[in-house]
């Protein structure tokens, strides 16, 4: 039972667009939002988080969109850089548990 | 270095022997975790420790896991009579109460 899910495997968009890679959840008790992009062979870096009292935070080129009612959060790149060339996992976590539920990844290919 | 450290970076075994892996959380990180990421698969929380805190073993695949941490910094993952099916990257993270959690860049576990 997947609690939380990234249902595109992978994203190819190119350079200067916006880039948007989706997430969704089933689980109403999640409280708080991750993004986390990965290179290979190294491990997870946090990107941008948001907490369920919000619908939008931003960071720069990056910002992290959710929609409780729908339990649905997104992250846009704009603009998409080669450099942002990775798989990007999106996770939640509930105050109630001690661990983040990470989604399956979407690879997101920024061509030149 | 400053990040979370772990040892070995590879590591190639025989099918039913014992290993060991290593993580060095970020200094002064009270909370520190274990997940496993499969081929193609997204990132499976094994166990929790926070602080002198009983750790949570909820995500532990069998008994042939077990880990331990040390002091409150130092952990090892053991896994006992090793399967096939264990071949994974094996990842720890370690945060402060409250804040994104941070990883290492994992060992890359392979049962012959």
């Amino acid at each position: 039972d997947q609690q939380v899910k990234q249902n595109s495997p992978s994203l190819s968009v190119q350079e200067g667009r916006i880039s948007i890679l989706n997430c969704d959840y089933t689980n109403s008790m999640f409280d708080y939002f991750l993004w986390y992009k990965k290179y290979p062979a190294e491990g997870p870096t946090f990107l941008i988080s948001i907490s369920s009292i919000k619908d939008k935070n931003e960071d720069g080129r990056f910002t992290v969109f959710l929609n409780k009612s729908a339990k649905h959060l997104s992250l846009h790149i704009v603009p998409s850089q080669p450099g942002d060339s990775a798989v990007y996992f999106c996770a939640a976590f509930n105050n109630a548990g001690n661990m983040l539920t990470f989604g399956g990844g979407t690879r997101l290919m920024v061509k030149p | 270095g400053a990040g979370v450290s772990q040892s070995p970076s590879n590591k190639v075994t025989e099918k039913g022997k014992d290993v060991e892996l290593r993580c060095d959380p970020i200094s002064g990180h009270t909370a520190l975790y274990w997940y496993r990421q499969s081929l193609g698969q997204g990132l499976e929380f094994l166990i929790y420790f926070q602080g002198n805190s009983a750790p949570d073993k909820s995500g532990l695949p069998s008994d042939r896991f077990s880990a331990e941490r040390t002091g409150g910094s130092v952990s090892t993952l053991t896994i006992q009579r090793t399967q096939q099916e264990d071949s994974a990257v094996y990842l720890c993270a370690s945060s402060s109460l409250g804040q994104p959690q941070h990883f290492g860049d994992g060992t890359r576990l392979s049962i012959l």
